[in-house]
């Protein structure tokens, strides 16, 4: 069992590149989100879905777009990339909302 | 908004001791509390997970309780070992608004 997969697990961006985080989970989990890391701030959630072909906003949502196709996957796309975006990105799965979190192993960005 | 505080923000202390990590939320609609571990560079580990009907959990060597009412939950650590050594966050699951709110964790460092 992977549980939850992100990749890649570092990335270097020039400011204005895009990119897509990606994330999978084999758990049949319906509830998948993504966070950043950042010191001195916590773990703030940028966008979240209950499941395949519903996602919303988190309390981060500004330069970043998702979309849930299928169960399994979540990517996260970074648009046009901002030095502010350099952060530690996690992505996060449950059954159902209430239920435990799984985390995956994170993604280190920085952009220059 | 909720606010998450964990004090200390950093702890050392001898291997064998015994040790207790505070949280505090403001707000206390959750429907649970989860403990993370996370070591450095690395995602986070699901330690325990507490429903809000709940007053404590246990595993191992861990001890985690809940009081919602008054909007704060502690990690016990009995007999403390330099593995345990790492960050712990502790994170309210709202009722409403579908996320996780973080603190900023405690570093613990236990000494071999």
């Amino acid at each position: 069992n992977a549980g939850v997969t992100q990749t890649p697990k570092f990335q270097v961006l020039k400011t204005g590149q895009s990119m897509t985080l990606q994330c999978a989970q084999d758990m049949n989990h319906e509830y998948m989100s993504w966070y950043r890391q950042d010191p001195g701030m916590g773990l703030r959630l940028i966008h979240y879905s209950v499941g395949a072909g519903i996602t919303d906003q988190g309390e981060v949502p500004n330069g970043y777009n998702v979309s849930r196709s299928t169960t399994e996957d979540f990517p996260l796309r970074l648009l046009s990339a901002a030095p502010s975006q350099t952060s530690v990105y996690f992505c996060a799965s449950s059954y159902l909302y209430a239920y435990g979190y799984t985390f995956g192993s994170g993604t280190r960005l920085t952009v220059v | 908004k909720q606010e998450v505080t964990q004090i200390p923000a950093a702890l050392s202390v001898p291997e064998g001791e015994n040790l207790v990590l505070n949280c505090s939320f403001t707000d206390s609609a959750i429907y649970n509390l989860q403990w993370f571990r996370q070591d450095p560079g690395k995602g986070l580990t699901s330690l325990l997970l507490i429903q809000s009907s709940q007053r404590e959990q246990t595993s191992g060597r861990l001890n985690a309780s809940l009081d919602k009412s008054s909007g704060r939950s502690t990690l016990y650590i009995a007999a403390s070992q330099p593995g345990d050594s790492a960050t712990y966050l502790c994170a309210p699951l709202q009722s409403y608004g579908n996320q996780f709110y973080f603190g900023t964790g405690t570093s613990l460092t236990v000494i071999p």
